[in-house]
């Protein structure tokens, strides 16, 4: 069974420019979550999607960042403008239909973004 | 406000000793409790886990300790290998299944 996929794994833009990260959750998997782990720093929650809906978005920094997973399959996440800060690893994890306990997610291998 | 804390950033121990990585939480409402694992280049992956309602799980050479009064945990490896060195990250679960994670531990386990 494939695992959680980001694309790209890297990306170098310039402050101003946009940026468009994708991820592909494991098939079959409902939920799915953005998180972002800036230089050192803790991993930090962005928001989470049901199927196509947003279920909480209050990790969002600002309005510069915009979700949205078409058909409750793959999502992307764009960042427009890009600003300095929001260089650091976007993590991408999904976990199956929540029963109302505990459930484990699945991270992706992250996409480095840079912004220079 | 970091809710889930990791205060070593990193731990260096010899092969075949006990590694032990601490974890401090301020969220009494945190349920469940990870620990995940990282090595360079890929996405955490999933290690061991305890319920708020338990003070140990055990699995293989890791066991994780809960401390609920103390609001504490740690992640014992018994022995430790060279392929355990990666970042750890504690993580706390809340009954929404929203994840918080701490800054991580680097741990190098020297031959």
């Amino acid at each position: 069974e494939a695992g959680v996929t980001q694309f790209p794994s890297h990306s170098v833009i310039e402050k101003g420019q946009t940026v468009t990260l994708r991820c592909d959750p494991i098939s079959g998997h409902d939920n799915l979550y953005w998180y972002r782990r800036v230089m050192g720093k803790e991993i930090k929650f962005l928001l989470h999607f049901v199927k196509e809906s947003k279920q909480d978005e209050s990790g969002m920094p600002n309005n510069r960042f915009l979700a949205e997973r078409t058909g409750g399959t793959y999502s992307t996440l764009k960042v427009q403008p890009a600003e300095l800060e929001d260089s650091g690893v976007y993590f991408c994890a999904s976990s199956p239909y929540w029963t109302g306990s505990y459930n484990e997610q699945f991270f992706g291998p992250g996409t480095r973004l840079t912004v220079l | 406000d970091q809710q889930v804390k990791q205060n070593s950033p990193s731990l260096s121990v010899q092969e075949g000793r006990i590694s032990i990585l601490n974890c401090d939480y301020t969220n009494s409402m945190f349920d469940y409790f990870l620990w995940y694992k990282k090595y360079p280049a890929e996405g955490p992956t999933f290690l061991i886990s305890i319920s708020s309602i338990k003070d140990k799980n055990e699995d293989g050479r890791f066991t994780v300790f809960l401390n609920k009064s103390a609001k504490h945990l740690s992640l014992h490896i018994v022995p430790s290998q060279p392929g355990d060195s990666a970042v750890y990250f504690c993580a706390a679960s809340d009954p929404g299944n929203q994840f918080y994670f701490g800054t991580g531990t680097s741990l190098t386990v020297i031959p």
